[in-house]
């Protein structure tokens, strides 16, 4: 069955760097649009950034751009989320999510991880 | 654009459940549903509007008039207590509505 690890989650402080990974098994890794969604303390659902089957596009969310790296190795059945500039509005839960389609408009975020921690305070 | 639903929403027990989620557009995008229970991650309940994933009882359902979509819980059990979240996609970016508290009471 899809299971999706993350891991790298930690406590840092504003300004500081962190990096998010993915460990995909279970599906062909390759063939899918992967995704990063957040959910902060208390509140909603946020989307952070989709990345391509290929690796690329990439797409993020306005919160992020500039600030977050997302990446895939499909080699490694692995996905990242490299970030920097944290602020301690990024402090959330941070989800690896598996899209099973090739096409975004289209698509649902389909399987998602248990999800690692952030917290950004000084 | 913004999704909107209602921050809450009540029902007893064997009750119909129904869930709103509106915005700009939206009856010219797919809608997705996701489940949130404390402690859990989010579970896809319905994409594309009206389709159940494998294993999603039959009396979750979806639908749309216009530009709200409509997450439909029939015969609402205590295990269906949790938050649902609607999803679409604009311009290549997602955005999910604020999500909505169902208690069943």
């Amino acid at each position: 069955q899809v299971q999706l690890v993350e891991s790298g989650g930690d406590f840092v402080k504003p300004g500081g760097s962190l990096r998010l990974s993915c460990a995909a098994s279970g599906f062909t890794f390759s063939d899918y649009l992967m995704s990063w969604i957040r959910q902060t303390p208390g509140q909603g659902l946020e989307w952070i950034s989709s990345i391509s089957f290929r690796g690329s596009p990439i797409y993020y969310a306005d919160s992020v751009r500039g600030r977050f790296t997302a990446s895939r190795d499909n080699a490694k059945n692995s996905l990242y989320l490299n970030m920097s500039s944290l602020r301690a509005e990024d402090t959330a839960i941070y989800y690896c999510v598996c899209q099973e389609s090739n096409y975004l408009d289209t698509s649902a975020f389909d399987y998602w991880g248990q999800g690692t921690p952030v917290t950004v305070s000084s | 654009s913004e999704l909107t639903q209602p921050p809450s929403v009540s029902v007893s027990p064997g009750q119909t459940a129904r869930i709103s989620c509106s915005g700009d557009q939206l009856g010219e995008k797919y809608a997705c549903w996701y489940q949130k229970k404390p402690g859990q991650s989010p579970v896809l309940v319905i994409y594309q509007d009206t389709k159940r994933p494998s294993g999603i009882p039959e009396r979750i359902s979806g639908s749309t008039s216009g530009n709200t979509a409509t997450l439909t819980i029939s015969g609402t059990e205590a295990i269906d207590e949790a938050d649902y979240y609607c999803q679409a996609w604009e311009s290549g970016s997602a955005v999910f509505g604020g999500g909505t508290k169902l208690t069943v009471l």
